[in-house]
């Protein structure tokens, strides 16, 4: 157990809807960043947050968001989906200092 | 901006030989790390090893190695006595230090192990 928690685990929903992906990082743990895994690809970065505040943007969409809330959990927001939005998405946190991201399961979104 | 490059993308190896997994990078940060994830079939990422880029010495976790070529700007991991359970996905990824400690990732080596 990594210590990094993501909710819903699973999530299957319909073209052109709204779903919010959650993750809770490791206790004390300031940097979250979140990736997109398309089948059999890699892991696309898409945002990284440090204590709250946005530190970089990847490859996510415009219909993307997210947002690192005062307890450092995170939220990763994706509107009108297409067929295409359907990956692995993982949150990572990281303390600070010199030392690897901790990795939650990923939730697997299913667009239909 | 940062780039990681694994040009494998699938490695066979038999059972107890050694195999290693190609990792280069490009950055212009002085300060920086590599790291190496594995993910299996059930998907998780598993943390493998951890290579600073001022560290002096070759990192080693178990029977995981990271062969750590500065000047040529590569992080190969090596993986000896191979088990049937070390089939799965490879990452290799990098963090820039004086970049938002950004993390990005390399395309992958899937390592298939044969008994």
């Amino acid at each position: 157990d990594s210590g990094v928690t993501q909710t819903p685990k699973h999530l299957i929903t319909a073209t052109g809807q709204r779903v919010t992906l959650r993750c809770s990082p490791r206790s004390g743990d300031l940097s979250v960043y979140w990736y997109q895994q398309s089948l059999d690809q890699g892991l696309q970065f898409l945002i990284h947050y440090y204590n709250g505040e946005e530190r970089a943007k990847g490859n996510i969409l415009e219909r993307f968001s997210a947002q690192q809330f005062p307890d450092l959990h995170s939220e990763l927001n994706l509107s009108s989906l297409e067929l295409g939005d359907s990956a692995l998405y993982f949150c990572a946190s990281r303390p600070d200092r010199d030392t690897e991201a901790f990795f939650g399961q990923g939730t697997r979104l299913t667009v239909v | 901006a940062q780039k990681i490059t694994q040009t494998q993308p699938g490695m066979f190896v038999q059972e107890k030989e050694a195999v290693t997994l190609d990792c280069t990078y490009d950055t212009s940060d002085p300060s920086y790390g590599l790291f190496w994830y594995k993910q299996p079939s059930s998907g998780e990422m598993i943390f493998l090893i951890y290579q600073g880029s001022y560290d002096q010495q070759n990192a080693t976790e178990g029977r995981y190695s990271l062969n750590f070529q500065k000047a040529r700007k590569s992080a190969n991991l090596v993986i000896s006595a191979s088990q049937l359970g070390d089939s799965a996905m490879y990452f290799c990824a990098m963090r820039e230090v004086y970049n938002n400690n950004d993390m990005r990732f390399g395309a992958g080596t899937r390592l298939t192990v044969k008994p």
